[in-house]
C-alpha cells in the first residue's frame, strides 16, 4: 500500500514563486490535512479537509490556498512563496470515525 | 482553546534507563490523545492513543495513561533502547469548523546511547 504520497520531497523556491505540493492518499480516507514543521513549533495545522469540496482554515493559514477535489488529492498551494514559508511539509490523512492519522513523508521547502 | 505542552528537550539518556517525557493538554470537553515519532528524515508514526479518562494507551514498552484530572498524557517506558532515538509529539483532536484535526506540541527529542 502506498498510504499517503507527498511530492516533491525537496523544492527551493525564490521569493514571489508560485507552487504546488502534492498530497494523494490510497485509503480513501475522507479527511486530509496539511501540516508544517518549524524548529520548536512542532507541527501546526494549515488547512484541512473533511470530504471532497469541504475545506477549513486550521492555525496557520495565511499565505496558503487548498481544493479538494477528489478524494484522494489535496494539493497545497503557495500563491507567491515568501522566506517564512520556509519549512517542511507534512499532508495527513484519517478515516472518518478513526482516531488515527496516517502521514506522508513530507516536503521539505526553502524559500530563499 | 485547545493546547498541548510536553517538557522541552533534549532528553539525553542511556540505553536501559528509564524514560518520562510529560505532556499536559487544555482543550474543551474529553479529547482523544496521542503520541507520535517520528524518526529522522521520516513522517511521523502513531506510537499509542487513548480516547478516554483513565485508558491506558500502550506499544512496543511505552504507555501513557489518559488522566483528567491533572489534563496530563505523559509517556513512559521502562528501558529504552537506543533504535528509540526519535522526536516525540504529543497531540489531541480537536473539534474545528468543519471537522476534527491533530494538534501538536513541540516535541521533544530523545537521544539514547550505548
Amino acid at each position: 500500500n502506498a498510504g499517503v504520497t507527498q511530492t516533491p520531497k525537496f523544492q527551493v523556491l525564490k521569493t514571489g514563486q508560485s507552487m504546488t505540493l502534492q498530497c494523494a492518499q490510497d485509503m480513501n480516507h475522507e479527511y486530509m490535512s496539511w501540516y508544517r514543521q518549524d524548529p520548536g513549533m512542532g507541527l501546526r495545522l494549515i488547512h484541512y479537509s473533511v470530504g471532497a469540496g469541504i475545506t477549513d482554515q486550521g492555525e496557520v493559514p495565511n499565505g496558503y490556498n487548498v481544493s479538494r477535489s477528489t478524494t484522494e488529492d489535496f494539493p497545497l498551494r503557495l500563491l507567491s512563496a515568501a522566506p517564512s514559508q520556509t519549512s517542511v511539509y507534512f499532508c495527513a490523512s484519517k478515516r472518518q470515525g478513526s482516531t488515527e492519522a496516517f502521514f506522508g513523508q513530507g516536503t521539505r521547502l526553502t524559500v530563499v | 482553546g485547545n493546547s498541548v505542552t510536553q517538557m522541552e528537550g533534549p532528553v539525553t539518556l542511556s540505553e536501559e534507563a528509564f524514560l518520562t517525557i510529560n505532556c499536559t493538554y487544555t482543550a474543551t470537553g474529553y479529547p482523544s490523545l496521542f503520541w507520535y515519532v517520528q524518526y529522522p528524515g521520516e513522517g511521523l508514526q502513531l506510537l499509542l492513543k487513548a480516547t478516554k479518562a483513565d485508558d491506558k494507551g500502550s506499544n512496543k514498552g511505552f504507555e501513557a495513561t489518559y488522566r483528567k484530572e491533572t489534563t496530563s498524557f505523559h509517556l513512559e517506558k521502562g528501558s529504552v533502547q537506543v533504535s528509540d532515538s526519535a522526536v516525540y509529539f504529543c497531540a489531541l483532536s480537536a473539534l474545528y469548523q468543519a471537522g476534527t484535526a491533530l494538534i501538536f506540541g513541540k516535541g521533544t527529542t530523545l537521544s539514547v546511547s550505548s
